[in-house]
């Protein structure tokens, strides 16, 4: 199985910063990445598919790139609603792994 | 609008079994592949299942596998999960996800999750 391991665990950052999350696959997975963003309680919402592209209604704050082995998550102009858990998944094989997830909190 | 409503979680013992059904909506059900995600209290998300637009093809995670069946009625647009042999550490919210194109995955629309808690 791929393994997937996403850095830091967790990170706090200040309204109208920026924010990088970084993710590993254990082998190519060419760009089939996608990031996930999930609030306490909440299911998750989907972020990002083929490592760049952003799903319909996801702000343009988000950035994905990343090929290969390594990935990266950026979202600018953070906003209180960016707090949560950020998660990667791996759709080039099964299973669809996915990383331990990232913690965000927003100061 | 599209939905997906999942249904069927409880308490139940080791050993026991349980169905879960996701009911989809507002979009062309019998096009696209459907999976399960499960998220155990406090812990990261889980890839559980995946099944073809047909029905026709599934995969599962090894901690799943024979243990766990995944199936599709498209007449009745709804997805299900027969889990048996149900252990403490399937305790867990199930979530039912949808694929983003008929291509395949990965996910776009996520149901709102439904929690499995075995334990006697």
């Amino acid at each position: 199985d791929i393994q997937m391991t996403q850095s830091p665990s967790s990170l706090s950052a200040s309204v109208r910063g920026r924010v990088t999350f970084t993710c590993r696959a254990s082998q190519n997975i060419n760009n089939n990445l996608a990031w996930f963003h999930q609030r306490p309680g909440k299911a998750p919402k989907s972020l990002i598919y083929a490592a760049s592209r952003l799903q319909s209604g996801v702000p343009s704050r988000f950035t994905g790139r990343g090929s290969g082995t390594a990935f990266a998550l950026t979202i600018y102009d953070l906003q209180p609603e960016d707090s949560g858990t950020y998660f990667c998944q791996q759709y080039n094989s099964y299973p669809h792994t996915f990383g331990q997830g990232t913690k965000l909190e927003i100061e | 609008e599209i939905q997906l409503l999942e249904s069927g979680g409880g308490l139940v013992q080791p050993g026991g079994s349980l169905r879960l059904s996701c009911a989809a909506s507002a979009f062309t059900f019998s096009s696209y592949a459907m999976s399960w995600v499960r998220q155990a209290p406090g812990r990261g998300l889980e890839w559980v299942a995946a099944v073809s637009n047909t029905g026709a093809v599934t995969y599962y995670a090894d901690s799943v596998k024979g243990r766990f069946t995944v199936s599709r009625d498209n007449s009745k647009n709804v997805l299900y999960l027969q889990m048996n042999s149900l252990r403490a550490e399937d305790t867990a919210v199930y979530y039912c996800a949808k694929d983003l194109s008929v291509a395949g995955p990965p996910f776009d629309y996520w149901g709102q999750g439904t929690l499995v808690t075995v334990s006697s």
